[in-house]
């Protein structure tokens, strides 16, 4: 089975709401995180990271968590916008040193209402 | 700058064909990746390479090659192609000097017949 994995596959919020997305993992030697928008007909464009050293960065609306000891990230968007209707994937990178690869998620779709 | 760029966009092949699947990218990349996409799932990577001359294996490899001639350039092979092969496919790449994000291009869309 796959070491990153989604507790929620869809989540509906109403706009101006504040949205929580999961993500739990599995491999406690990964040291690099990343949180990935992915739009119909896109590729996957970037939101933010977290090394693993860190439990929280914060970006412009976005926050993402890391819990180490539950092997559980989340992604927090604040007054979520219709413009953030999307796929959203955590990634993990297992590989050490220069062995960069990232694990996906399967993601989960979030449906913003006006 | 262009980013990674990924041609065609759309393609048909019948069982049996091959076709190969560009990818480039103009940001002086190191390492690039080429992941598939299955409908409703994440990304499983197929194969990546840490420089040019570089390639190693993903989780997925099988009825695919790839080659790394240049820094700029991925291509993606597909020799037999098969239905299981239905995919959309991304290329990524990333400067490879220290964990960061992937810049990915916007996918082929192949569908074999």
């Amino acid at each position: 089975g796959e070491s990153v994995g989604l507790h929620l596959p869809t989540l509906s919020v109403q706009e101006g709401d504040n949205s929580i997305i999961n993500c739990a993992y599995s491999n406690s030697a990964s040291d690099y995180f990343i949180w990935y928008k992915q739009e119909s007909g896109k590729g996957p464009q970037f939101i933010i990271d977290i090394r693993s050293n860190m439990d929280k960065r914060q970006g412009q609306r976005v926050t993402v968590l890391l819990n180490k000891t539950v092997k559980h990230l989340s992604l927090q968007i604040a007054a979520t916008q219709p413009g953030d209707s999307a796929v959203y994937f955590c990634a993990e990178n297992m590989g050490g040193g220069s062995n960069y690869k990232l694990t996906f998620g399967k993601g989960t779709l979030l449906t913003v209402n006006p | 700058n262009a980013g990674v760029t990924q041609t065609p966009k759309f393609r048909i092949l019948k069982i049996g064909q091959s076709m190969t699947l560009q990818c480039t990218q103009d940001m002086n990349h190191n390492y690039m990746y080429w992941y598939r996409q299955d409908p409703g799932m994440g990304l499983k990577l197929i194969y990546y390479s840490v420089g040019a001359g570089i390639t190693d294996k993903g989780e997925v490899p099988n009825g695919y090659n790839v080659s790394r001639s240049t820094t700029e350039d991925f291509p993606l092979r597909l020799e037999l192609a098969a239905p299981s092969q239905t995919s959309v496919y991304f290329c990524a790449s990333t400067p490879g000097s220290d964990v960061s994000p992937l810049h990915f291009g916007n996918g082929t869309r192949l569908t074999v017949t």
